[in-house]
């Protein structure tokens, strides 16, 4: 029954060593997002995909990038990451963008946890 | 920035309402109010939205006041496993996160 999915759902990386994210889902949904936890802190989002159209948060740093190859499957990409990128990526869908009048509900993956050492 | 101001937390006990207050007054007009809640160390869940009336499903209901500028998430009968951080938040189509309410159900 699971409907977003994120693989590994705890990584450990090198400091600078460039580390990918998986979400998949099985709803079919065109919208896809990813938002960064850090501990105690609200989720942010990082930027989402509708279909395969991506848009980036203007604060996204550079060293986040985003692939999704096609509709069920998105990944993040942490091209060097710091000790100050160790957090929870959370993977989040949707079936539209808010087209359907604005009430798009969002779907989460359990999140995977990110430690940077 | 979150458009939206809630309480840090607030306690209930097991079997009584709660009610969780939010405060969103510029709200635009096309904007909806989202309730979102996260249970510790879990992906945020989706618990209910609304526009301009009062809605109710089968996990909470949402007041929203007339002139949009605040509501309230009211949960029942609140249980044990309804502790967790409760975010209101105010949008179209992408979700901004507020700090939230921290909501701790006591026996």
């Amino acid at each position: 029954d699971a409907m977003v999915i994120q693989n590994p759902r705890y990584q450990v990386t090198q400091f600078g060593k460039p580390v990918t994210l998986s979400c998949s889902q099985t709803l079919n949904h065109n919208v896809m997002y990813w938002y960064q936890q850090k501990s105690s802190q609200a989720p942010k989002l990082l930027f989402h995909y509708y279909d395969k159209d991506f848009n980036n948060e203007a604060d996204t740093p550079d060293n986040f990038q985003s692939r999704r190859p096609n509709t069920s499957f998105c990944f993040l990409d942490i091209r060097s990451p710091g000790l100050g990128d160790a957090a929870m990526y959370l993977c989040a869908t949707s079936r539209d963008e808010g087209l359907a009048g604005g009430q798009d509900t969002q779907y989460f993956g359990p999140g995977t946890r990110l430690t940077v050492l | 920035d979150a458009k939206t101001t809630q309480p840090p937390s607030m306690d209930c006990a097991e079997g009584r309402a709660a009610n969780l207050p939010c405060n969103h007054s510029t709200i635009s007009g096309n904007e909806y109010v989202y309730w979102y809640r996260q249970i510790h160390s879990q992906g945020p869940q989706y618990i209910i939205h609304g526009l301009k009336n009062n809605e109710t499903n089968e996990m909470a209901s949402l007041i929203i006041t007339e002139d949009r500028k605040s509501s309230t998430l009211i949960l029942p009968h609140a249980t044990l496993r309804d502790t967790a951080v409760y975010y209101c938040i105010v949008g179209y189509s992408t979700l901004t996160f507020g700090k939230g309410t921290m909501l701790l159900v006591s026996p």
